[in-house]
């Protein structure tokens, strides 16, 4: 069966650019969305379609996707970035599926 | 906006059967799938099921046997039952709106911890 695979925790230093990687077979293939979640709150879409950004959500955040690997790039990390992100993608095999989830710590 | 609101019981008895159900203002179901995700405590996130406004469904293909979502548009609202559950059903259960096509959910309720325990 399809799925994805994030590495738990990323660390980075305020005003520095952090990298979520999501590895998936042939995820370059297709469309990775990607979710914000602090503590205690609902997901928040923060990339759809790869590289698309929602209204509301900052030029800092971008996505790409490649072969089989989905990056999520937050440039210029503030403290408020800190949170957990997952990505998210759809599979004919097993629908909609989301990665492990990685933890961003901004220290 | 398009709030969306879970309502059902939090405690479920092992065995029996959970029932949540997502409320929609703000828009009608038209035109967008709806979908249930959930979340055990400290762990990430599992897609259950979404559903289309023609009724036609997906589920998880490991909840499958156990799963049912419907829809009612006379009320604006979605719902999830979950047969048979033990402790390890124990979650946060969201409803969320789920783009087709390109899948991906843009509007998510806030969420409802739903306990199996006798």
């Amino acid at each position: 069966s399809f799925g994805l695979t994030q590495p738990p925790s990323v660390s980075v230093s305020p005003g520095q650019t952090a990298t979520v990687a999501c590895s998936g077979d042939k995820l370059g293939n297709k469309y990775v969305s990607w979710y914000q979640q602090r503590p205690g709150q609902s997901p928040v879409l923060v990339i759809y379609q790869t590289n698309k950004r929602p209204a509301g959500i900052g030029e800092r955040f971008s996505g790409s996707n490649s072969e089989n690997t989905a990056t999520l790039t937050i440039s210029g990390t503030q403290p408020m970035d800190e949170a957990d992100y997952y990505c998210q993608a759809w599979d004919y095999r097993t629908g909609v599926v989301f990665g492990g989830g990685t933890r961003l710590t901004v220290l | 906006q398009v709030p969306l609101q879970e309502s059902g019981p939090r405690l479920v008895k092992p065995a029996e059967t959970l029932s949540l159900t997502c409320s929609v203002s703000g828009d009608s179901l038209n035109n967008y799938y709806w979908t249930w995700i959930r979340q055990p405590p400290g762990k990430g996130l599992e897609s259950i099921g979404y559903i289309y406004l023609s009724g036609s469904t997906y589920y998880n293909p490991s909840l499958e046997s156990r799963v049912t979502i419907s829809v009612d548009t006379s009320k604006n609202q979605f719902s999830l039952k979950l047969r048979s559950v033990t402790a390890a059903d124990t979650a946060v259960y969201y409803c969320a709106r789920l783009h087709g096509g390109l899948f991906y959910s843009d509007y998510w309720g806030q969420g409802t911890l739903v306990t199996v325990s006798s």
